[in-house]
């Protein structure tokens, strides 16, 4: 079944202890995205790459960091959380964007992170 | 970034057609209209889009106005599994960054 899959789904941690949030995608999509979703901020992009080895800030970068060595993972990295980082997070892949095609971007279930 | 505009909340029965409307007036004549939703504890999950013509997928039909400035979403059959938050986000076809605003809160009742 073609999906992205995110974990943990649920985490709660303490100030100042590092944390990764995995994200997988199977369906061989060159462009993946990292976004937040907070009460009344609506849905925000973190993080983005193009393809392996090609990341770029979003929106709201600050406290966060990501990686693309392989095609199929892009993992949200947390060097220091603060509590402002508690949100719900959700990873998102598509086919190369760009062209005449659009492609249709794939979320996964979705991480709730709470930092106290 | 185009604008958009939602009402923030709408009603339907099921079994009803639901009309979803979208002002996007300042958007580019390049955009792309493209609706996602997001259900309850779910992540976002694309929908419809189109440029110029309506489009109907098994999902639903997207109606676009003349002059672009506005769309509306069409479900031709609502049902309970489609109460969810529906955004309408204008973006170019090379775009990447989809902006969801606050959406619409579509409440399905039996």
């Amino acid at each position: 079944e073609a999906q992205v899959t995110q974990n943990p789904r649920y985490l709660i941690t303490v100030t100042g202890k590092k944390l990764t949030v995995t994200c997988s995608q199977n369906m061989n999509h060159e462009y993946m995205s990292w976004y937040r979703q907070d009460p009344g901020l609506g849905l925000r992009q973190i993080y983005y790459s193009m393809n392996v080895e090609v990341t770029d800030k979003g929106d709201v970068p600050e406290g966060y960091k990501v990686s693309r060595k392989e095609k199929r993972n892009f993992p949200l990295i947390l060097e220091s959380p603060s509590p402002n980082q508690t949100s719900l997070y959700f990873c998102a892949s598509s086919l190369a964007i760009g062209g005449r095609t659009y492609n249709e971007q794939f979320f996964g279930p979705g991480t709730r992170l709470t930092v106290l | 970034d185009a604008k958009t505009t939602q009402p923030n909340s709408m009603e339907s029965n099921e079994e009803e057609p639901v009309h979803l409307p979208c002002n996007h007036s300042t958007i580019s004549g390049t955009d792309y209209i493209h609706w996602y939703r997001q259900l309850p504890s779910q992540g976002p999950e694309y929908v419809i889009h189109g440029l110029t013509s309506n489009v109907n997928n098994r999902m639903a039909s997207l109606a676009i106005a003349e002059d672009r400035k506005s769309s509306t979403l069409i479900l031709h059959r609502a049902t309970l599994r489609d109460a969810a938050v529906y955004y309408c986000i204008p973006l170019g076809v090379s775009g990447y960054a989809l902006n969801f605003g606050k959406g619409t809160s579509l409440l399905v009742t039996p």
